[in-house]
């Protein structure tokens, strides 16, 4: 199975400010990856798709770069409704596998 | 809109099996092949298999075979999962979600989760 490697595992920063999230995959993906935001209690949304698609409905600050084995999440002017924790998953070759999640909380 | 609407927790022997449902709405049913995705606290996220509702055709990860048992029901556009020989370490938050489409493994509409606890 792929192995999805994410940091950091946790993350404070304030509101307003621009964070970013890696996920580094075993081998090469070929930019099939995706990024999840689960809030708090909630199930996880789909937020970016091959590595750089925004899904419908979600706000452009969240934007998704990389390619090969190294990929990031960068979150533009921090809200506090982006309080979450962060999965990468890829999609190139199955089992589907996702990383460990990075938690995401206002400083 | 599209909604997956999964049934309630549930409180398990050790042994036992369990057949969880999850009811689509808002969209063709048979027009996106549905995940079963497992989370725990330790593990993270897991995904258990795939379904496509029309033909009834199942994928499984190799972890879950034997574990997970996939079906379908078109004319209540309903997903089942029957996990059995159950252990506590099959306690968790087990997910459906729906493929984007067939078979990309992109999960774009989620259940809310139905909680598992393997307790004696």
């Amino acid at each position: 199975d792929i192995q999805m490697t994410q940091s950091p595992a946790s993350l404070s920063a304030s509101l307003g400010e621009t964070v970013t999230i890696e996920c580094l995959a075993s081998e090469d993906i070929y930019s099939n990856l995706a990024w999840y935001q689960q809030k708090p209690g909630k199930s996880p949304q789909l937020l970016i798709y091959y590595a750089n698609s925004l899904n419908d409905g979600v706000p452009s600050r969240f934007s998704g770069s990389g390619s090969g084995t190294q990929y990031s999440l960068k979150i533009n002017s921090l809200q506090s409704e982006d309080v979450s924790i962060y999965f990468c998953q890829q999609n190139y070759d199955s089992p589907p596998t996702f990383g460990g999640g990075t938690k995401l909380e206002l400083k | 809109q599209v909604q997956l609407q999964q049934s309630g927790a549930e409180l398990v022997k050790p042994g036992t099996s369990v057949k969880l449902s999850c009811k689509a709405s808002g969209y063709t049913f048979t027009s996106n092949h549905m995940n079963w995705i497992k989370q725990t606290t330790g593990q993270g996220l897991e995904w258990i298999g795939i379904i496509n509702p029309g033909s009834g055709g199942t994928s499984y990860n190799v972890k879950f075979k034997g574990k997970a048992t996939l079906t379908v029901d078109k004319s209540s556009s309903t997903a089942f999962m029957q996990l059995s020989s159950l252990t506590p370490e099959d306690s968790a938050v087990y997910y459906c979600a729906r493929d984007v489409s067939e078979d990309e493994y992109y999960f774009d509409y989620w259940g809310q989760g139905v909680m598992v606890t393997v307790s004696s």
